[in-house]
């Protein structure tokens, strides 16, 4: 069965660049949602779109912007970039079943972002 | 989101029961209790979920007590690839609350062979 596909696997920028993930999620999924994980730490919620409108806001720095298009794919920007941003960065996707409720999450193997 | 307590690590032999446990005493009417787990190197995976009543499935099953202000989840047997970072999460799931999960500590089982 098809997975959460992130872009790319891994990625290694300097300080103040800007970086773009990519996140597709499952076929027919119309929410999506981002986790940051820093070295050693759980895993804490960025941002969610629900068919392609910010849906919940988390703890996303204001450097940070994410959209959801039309083909229900994502991309977290992520601009000015921080040592403190190296981390795994997770998407996850899930299907909203017509009562409202969010069903379960599932989630990408992760893109590893350096910042050097 | 309401919070929840878990031991921070838990040790069991391969091929018999895990029980991890999870006190989430200011839970609201609304809240489901989720569990995920995060395998070395992956993504967090979705193990199972509950309202009120005990739930089983092929991966795992939750046995919810009665003033739900506790759950635990239940491995019934478990093997080396059990071995993660288990997550017990409550999500208010009424329509109006947040979508995100809010990951705690977690309980680092480990499973020895």
């Amino acid at each position: 069965a098809a997975g959460v596909i992130q872009s790319p696997r891994h990625l290694i920028k300097e300080k103040r660049e800007t970086a773009t993930l990519k996140c597709y999620p499952i076929p027919r999924h119309d929410t999506v949602y981002w986790y940051q994980q820093g070295p050693g730490q759980d895993p804490q919620f960025l941002i969610s779109f629900y068919e392609k409108m910010q849906s919940d806001k988390g703890s996303i720095p204001d450097r940070f912007s994410a959209q959801q298009f039309s083909d229900y794919h994502s991309e977290l920007n992520m601009s000015s970039l921080e040592l403190g941003d190296s981390a795994l960065y997770f998407c996850a996707s899930s299907l909203r079943v017509r009562t409202g409720l969010n069903t379960e999450a599932f989630f990408g193997q992760g893109t590893r972002l350096t910042v050097v | 989101d309401a919070k929840t307590t878990q031991p921070n690590s838990m040790e069991s032999n391969e091929e018999e029961p895990v029980h991890l446990p999870c006190n989430h005493s200011t839970i609201s009417g609304t809240d489901y209790i989720h569990w995920y787990r995060q395998l070395p190197s992956q993504g967090p995976e979705y193990v199972i979920h509950g309202l009120t009543s005990n739930v089983n499935n092929r991966m795992a099953s939750l046995a919810i007590a009665e003033d739900r202000k506790s759950s635990t989840l239940i491995l019934h047997r478990a093997t080396l690839r059990d071995a993660a970072v288990y997550y017990c999460i409550l999500r208010d799931e009424s329509g109006g609350g947040a979508d995100g999960l809010t990951f705690g500590k977690g309980t680092h089982l480990i499973i020895q062979p």
